[in-house]
């Protein structure tokens, strides 16, 4: 099963306007990450919040964490257009006995000029 | 350099080709991945190499068979895939002690005819 769910799955905003995804998740984790990926492209690594951390901020974007509700949000301040593309939440789980990162199914931001 | 280059860009093939995805980084990363994404979908994991050495299987059918031949190359080989084996492959390195943090090629398109 997924480690990691987001929602909505899909979201169209105007630019400007901010954006909220949500990512929740099952297991203990160590780390959660926010990856993006534009279309047909490899996904890049936006943020890694680690599992003490409750918030974290990058230039426009804004982590946070609550593991006693095991969720994450991405919020993306004052959108461009540019910032239309998938965004994955990640996590590495501690109860596997691999140690790999899970990538959630994604929302597709759309960005209208 | 965080460029992890991926060629070819587009492969066609058929069924009963034989054919390589090549994938290379010069960022001095022990660890490296292959992942299969169908559309619309996340990154789903088929193999780590960690120090050159396979060390994640993800139960992938034999017909797709990775080779690290060094620090800097990956390689998958393909033989006798099927049409359902479509999709985007996307290569990835990371530091060993840093897998949450991975670094992404732009992929190659693979169409099975």
């Amino acid at each position: 099963s997924q480690q990691g769910e987001e929602d909505p799955q899909a979201l169209s905003i105007q630019e400007g306007e901010n954006a909220t995804m949500n990512c929740s998740y099952k297991t203990s984790i160590n780390n959660l990450q926010w990856y993006r990926q534009n279309s047909g492209r490899g996904l890049v690594h936006l943020i890694l919040i680690r599992s003490n951390e409750r918030e974290k901020h990058s230039g426009r974007l804004r982590v946070t964490l609550d593991t006693s509700k095991k969720s994450s949000s991405l919020l993306i301040t004052a959108s461009r257009a540019a910032d239309t593309a998938s965004y994955f939440c990640a996590t590495d789980a501690t109860l596997t006995s691999y140690d790999k990162v899970i990538f959630g199914p994604g929302t597709s931001l759309s960005v209208i000029p | 350099d965080t460029e992890v280059t991926q060629t070819p860009k587009h492969l066609v093939m058929g069924m009963t080709n034989k054919k390589s995805l090549k994938c290379e980084q010069h960022m001095g990363h022990r660890a490296m991945y292959w992942y299969k994404q169908k559309a619309k979908k996340p990154p789903e994991l088929m193999f780590v190499y960690s120090y050159e050495k396979l060390s994640i299987n993800e139960s992938v059918p034999s017909r797709f068979s990775p080779e690290c031949p060094n620090s800097s190359l990956l390689n998958l080989h393909l033989h006798a895939l099927q049409p359902e084996d479509s999709a985007l492959y996307l290569c990835a390195s990371s530091q060993v002690q840093k897998k949450n943090i991975q670094y992404f090629g732009a992929g190659t398109r693979l169409s099975v005819l």
